[in-house]
């Protein structure tokens, strides 16, 4: 159960886009369509942004987009604004019922 | 509205076992389908998954804390517990528990409680 692996940071000018990966194995990303993805704004509790690869709940912004390709899932953000300056975890089911984390990216919009 | 709140110690010493509470309102647990779910994030940290219960009683935990976690329920006070035994240093976090009626994701967070270990 060894955490999913994420670029420590990225950044981004406003109006860019930018994409986080995060990478797996087999054993959970590459073989299930149950990636999500958090947004933790600084001090607060996680936030779902993405859930099943790439479907949004209702009230997150289309400018939040995932997709899953192999054992990488990845987010990208269009449009980037200084609000979306955070923390982005995914999180995968992996085998024999256990869930996984990413270790975590901060997005700096410079 | 669905909301969550973790209770809980603050302070723990180590090796005493930590007993956290995750209160629930605006759903219940008895639903079909919703599950509940702790997480714990050390200070500067990632998110690290402990342990889930479903509808059903089923219950799931991480792999490298098993041995010292215990999750269970309380429908009639709409509760999940979890103790996490032989507390030491290195557990000490924000414990978050989190709803979800897809139990692959987690769907609403309660704020989070800070236990320290430290003697």
């Amino acid at each position: 159960q060894s955490p999913l692996t994420q670029p420590a940071s990225v950044s981004g000018s406003p109006g860019q886009s930018i994409t986080i990966s995060c990478t797996g194995t087999s054993n959970d990303i590459g073989n299930y369509n149950l990636v999500s993805w958090y947004q933790q704004l600084p001090g607060k509790a996680p936030k779902l942004i993405i859930l099943e690869v790439s479907k949004r709940p209702s009230g997150v912004s289309d400018r939040f987009s995932g997709s899953k390709s192999g054992n990488t899932a990845s987010l990208t953000i269009s449009g980037l604004q200084a609000e979306d300056e955070a923390h982005y975890y995914c999180f995968s089911y992996a085998w024999e019922s256990t869930f996984v984390f990413g270790g975590g990216t901060r997005l700096t919009v410079l | 509205q669905v909301t969550l709140r973790e209770s809980g110690p603050a302070l723990v010493k180590p090796t005493q076992t930590l007993t956290l509470t995750c209160t629930l309102s605006g759903f219940s647990l008895s639903t079909r389908g919703v599950c509940v779910t702790w997480i714990r994030q050390p200070p500067g940290k990632a998110l690290e998954w402990l342990a889930r219960i479903d509808w059903d009683d089923d219950k799931y935990y991480s792999t490298s804390l098993k041995t010292r976690l215990t999750i269970s329920k309380d429908t009639s006070k709409n509760q999940v517990v979890l103790t996490m035994t032989n507390m030491d240093r290195v557990d000490t976090a924000t414990y978050y528990c989190a709803q979800s009626v897809v139990c692959d994701s987690l769907d609403v967070w309660g704020q989070g409680t800070t236990v320290t270990v430290s003697s």
